[in-house]
């Protein structure tokens, strides 16, 4: 199957800092791109949608300007959460697909924990 | 409200017993089923079901779908530790949107 990397796999940082999140699909073109946000003990959150090229669409209660995502090539894909707080550690993951939404491949994910 | 409901939330059972995870939905323009077992990291494809009826099966693990009923099982026969994980149903629409996950269901198989 497709190969779907993120870095990086693990990120502990402060209070008020900003941290970039990037997911690469290693071996094919992924024209869009998800962004999840898990809790322990509970499901995946879908965050937003990247298309190549174009604004993400974020899902309803996901602030925008808080969790900054770009999706600058059809291979990248960056999530930034910016002033991050101790309520924003979760497990974010990222899958891309290059055709329709069940083909997405998951990355590995990446577990924050802002203190 | 949620779209995909998953039943039990968790379940215990011991090595050897065979288990029955349920996941029904409710969406306007369905066009597939998926299921998906996640353990430590991302969760990683199972089955993906578009007809009524016609069991998917892999190994000790199979799956069939109700269009009628709107539901889907996940069977998982002969158990072992390494089946503990969450196994996840998600439903994909019709036209270019995303996955519709349900809460997921947490399986422990202890020996």
């Amino acid at each position: 199957g497709a190969v779907v990397s993120q870095h990086p796999s693990w990120v502990i940082c402060k209070s008020g800092t900003s941290v970039k999140i990037e997911c690469r699909s290693l071996d094919f073109q992924a024209t869009t791109m998800f962004w999840y946000r898990q809790f322990p003990k509970q499901s995946l959150m879908l965050m937003a949608t990247s298309n190549e090229g174009s604004k993400a669409t974020y899902e309803q209660g996901v602030e925008k300007d808080k969790f900054l995502i770009n999706h600058a090539s059809l291979t990248l894909s960056t999530l930034t959460v910016t002033s991050a707080h101790p309520e924003d550690s979760s497990f974010y993951i990222c899958s891309a697909s290059s055709g329709r939404a069940y083909e997405q491949y998951f990355g590995p994910g990446t577990r924050l924990t802002v203190t | 409200e949620d779209k995909v409901v998953q039943s039990p939330l968790s379940l215990v059972v011991h090595e050897g017993d065979t288990v029955t995870l349920n996941c029904s939905y409710e969406v306007t323009n369905f066009r597939s089923l998926l299921w998906y077992k996640q353990e430590k990291k991302a969760p990683t494809f199972l089955f993906m079901l578009t007809s009524s009826g016609i069991e998917k099966k892999s190994g000790r693990l199979s799956s069939i779908l109700d269009k009628k009923e709107l539901f889907s099982i996940l069977n998982i026969t002969a158990t072992q530790t390494g089946d503990s994980a969450v196994y996840l149903c998600a439903v994909e629409e019709v036209g270019n949107t995303p996955l519709v996950f349900g809460k997921g269901t947490r399986l422990s198989v202890i020996a």
